[in-house]
């Protein structure tokens, strides 16, 4: 089925490992988004990519890096997992700017202990 | 900064009612406006997706409403069933078209 991909569905760190998540779609979008989702926080963009090879900050950028070396693949990196970054990953694509909506992932739980 | 307010936070209904969930966002240059469900614990199933210019849009039970330039959208529920529980999110895609803002939802509990 058509649609956005994200592996590992659960994982647990512990304070100082590091991890990548990987986001795969195949609806030949052009745009990819990571947002985490916390409790009373709703979600917040960490960082997104309009195109292969680019990347851009969203609103909660610390703490992670991102690479799109191809169109169809977006990955999320922890370089040195922190508590604060135990939440509920998303992943999402979406066509390029205009009236296109969003299409998401199931999310990946990270818990750091 | 787009700023998106979703009212009420939490919601209790008996089946069968009618219901109104309420979404307003503080800039208006928007491109678009998605309505999302979220079960507990699984992602986001879009539902109803409104361009800038349009007034609404309809996918069965469920009609959403956009007025932007008062920036505001609802989404009215009808004859709402205990399968319809569950935390609705609304979302716009800013003019400048890179990014989706989210409001912090609205938890619905349908009472058989």
């Amino acid at each position: 089925n058509a649609g956005v991909t994200q592996t590992p569905k659960f994982r647990v760190l512990k304070t100082g490992q590091s991890m990548t998540l990987l986001c795969a779609q195949d609806m030949n979008h052009e745009y990819m988004y990571w947002y985490r989702q916390d409790p009373g926080m709703g979600l917040r963009l960490i960082h997104y990519s309009v195109g292969e090879g680019t990347t851009a900050k969203g609103e909660v950028p610390d703490g992670y890096n991102v690479s799109r070396l191809k169109k169809q693949n977006f990955l999320l990196g922890l370089e040195s997992a922190a508590p604060s970054q135990t939440s509920v990953y998303f992943c999402a694509s979406s066509y390029s700017r205009g009236p296109y909506g969003y299409t998401f992932g199931s999310g990946t739980r990270l818990t750091v202990v | 900064k787009q700023e998106v307010t979703q009212i009420p936070a939490a919601l209790s209904v008996p089946e069968g009612e009618n219901l109104v969930l309420n979404c307003s966002f503080t800039d208006s240059a928007i491109y678009n406006l998605q309505w999302f469900r979220q079960d507990p614990g699984k992602g986001l199933t879009s539902l109803l997706l409104i361009q800038s210019s349009q007034r609404e849009q309809t996918s069965g039970r469920l009609n959403a409403s956009l007025d932007k330039s008062s920036g505001r959208s609802t989404l009215y529920i009808a004859a709402s069933q205990p399968g319809d529980s569950a935390t609705y999110l609304c979302a716009v895609r800013g003019s400048s078209g890179d990014k989706l803002t989210f409001g912090t939802g609205t938890r619905l509990a349908v009472r058989p």
